[in-house]
């Protein structure tokens, strides 16, 4: 089965300074896509980054930064020059296909704090 | 900002009642996902449409449906409310034909349910 652990309920980090964000993942089926969203208290999903199963490439997004390391199941995210906005839930998700149509399974999410 | 919008952002119903929630995607976007996010928990998916017809369903009953309209706007109806529907709901909206299928999501609609 497909499954997402963030097993970093909360992480704390102070302003400028790069904080990662851990995500482990389950899964037997060759191609998938891995993603990031942020969610700030107002409660909108929003996209931060994308890597697929099959990129040779960690996938980069400005500030974002993923590290993928396929054989160990893992694709966290670095944020780099954190800033007093990236305050927030942060969710790993894991898009699979599952008889003709694709599904986000999201992680329980890490509350990051940016402290002055 | 995804350019999805739901309506309405908040809604208090008493058990055993009805709801209807509302979402509008994204331009260009053709399938339209809803994920149920209880408190302190990542969202559930819900359903999928695609082209007016459900194609994917997650573990929610039957009293959990939907709908898609040529626009590919989308309703999600919930009957016979119970309290553990009290959630925030999630519309995300995607391109079928995009290899990366990036879901944008709304602001959600959070459900109250007495």
């Amino acid at each position: 089965a497909q499954k997402i652990t963030q097993t970093q309920p909360g992480m704390f980090v102070q302003e400028k300074e790069a904080v990662t964000l851990d995500c482990t993942y389950d899964t037997s089926d060759p191609s998938y896509g891995l993603f990031w969203y942020k969610q700030p208290s107002s409660g909108e999903m929003i996209f931060l980054i994308y890597q697929g199963s099959y990129d040779q490439q960690n996938a980069t997004e400005g500030r974002y930064s993923l590290n993928f390391q396929k054989a160990r199941k893992s694709a966290n995210l670095v944020i780099s020059a954190s800033q007093l906005g990236d305050s927030a839930m942060y969710f790993c998700a894991m898009r699979f296909m599952n008889t003709g149509f694709q599904k986000l399974v999201f992680g329980t999410g890490t509350r990051l704090l940016v402290s002055p | 900002e995804t350019g999805v919008t739901q309506s309405p952002t908040h809604l208090i119903k008493t058990r055993g009642q009805q709801v209807t929630l509302r979402c509008s995607s994204q331009s260009g976007h053709n399938t339209v996902s809803w994920y149920q996010q209880a408190l302190g928990q990542g969202p559930q998916f819900i359903f999928q449409y695609y082209r007016e017809e459900e194609n994917g369903r997650g573990n929610f009953p039957p009293r959990f449906s939907g709908l898609q309209f040529p626009n590919y706007s989308s309703e999600l109806n919930v009957n016979a409310l119970e309290l553990d529907d009290s959630a925030l709901y999630l519309c995300a909206s995607s391109f079928a034909g995009d290899s990366k299928n990036i879901q944008y999501f709304g602001a959600g609609t959070r459900l109250s349910v007495l």
